[in-house]
């Protein structure tokens, strides 16, 4: 699926402690995402880029940071986690299709993220 | 802020029977994407809708964009055990960035 790996895929922590999610995509799509999921939200949009080093906020971004300092790599950051970041994180890319702003999304595996 | 509406959240289902999920964005979009997600898997790209009116089929999937390009439904026929899964739409106003519904989760009984 667009050649999108997400890691850890699973990681447990403690409140307090930074953790940083890596996304790798193969395919020098411009756009990539990071959303988090929880039971009754769907996908919440949490940063989004379109470009090295261009970024920007999302619906649910407080608490998060990302970068992006190469095409192929999109981090996010919790600075410092807290019990209500517990969730399933997924990052996607958006494979552009002609010029008509069509695009359609491809997703990573998914990281469960445990904060206690 | 664009806010995409989804339902029902569940829907259980008789192998065989009918199915549909309903979306409705508060703004006008540009384009409606399908996605579904298998239980502990990742969401998959089933389809964009993009013309006023428009429906588009695949096998026992259809799906539907409103004439003021602001609705959208998924309808499945004679659902298969197969088709379990929670499906979202994503409504785009043209900047790359797609709002999701909260997903219809369809359970079939066999």
């Amino acid at each position: 699926d667009a050649g999108i790996t997400q890691s850890p895929r699973h990681k447990v922590t403690e409140t307090g402690t930074p953790v940083t999610l890596r996304c790798h995509q193969t395919e020098n799509h411009r756009y990539m995402y990071w959303y988090r999921q929880d039971p009754g939200h769907g996908l919440r949009l949490i940063h989004y880029s379109y470009g090295v080093k261009d970024t920007d906020k999302g619906e649910v971004s407080d608490g998060y940071s990302v970068s992006r300092s190469k095409t192929e790599d999109f981090l996010l950051t919790l600075e410092s986690a807290t019990s209500s970041q517990t969730s399933v994180y997924f990052c996607a890319i958006s494979r552009l299709k002609g010029a008509g702003g069509l695009s359609e999304q491809f997703f990573g595996p998914g990281t469960r993220l445990t904060v206690l | 802020g664009q806010q995409v509406m989804q339902i029902p959240q569940y829907q259980h289902v008789q192998e065989g029977e009918d199915f549909t999920t309903y979306c409705n964005s508060s703004t006008t979009l540009s384009n409606i994407q399908w996605y579904k997600q298998r239980p502990g898997g990742h969401p998959v790209f089933l389809i964009q809708l993009v013309k006023s009116g428009e429906v588009k089929k695949q096998k026992r999937l259809t799906f539907q964009f409103g004439e003021a390009k602001k609705n959208s439904s998924l309808h499945i026929t004679a659902t298969q055990t197969t088709d379990v899964g929670t499906y979202f739409c994503a409504g785009e106003g043209g900047s790359y960035i797609p709002t999701f519904g909260r997903g219809t989760s369809l359970i079939v009984h066999p």
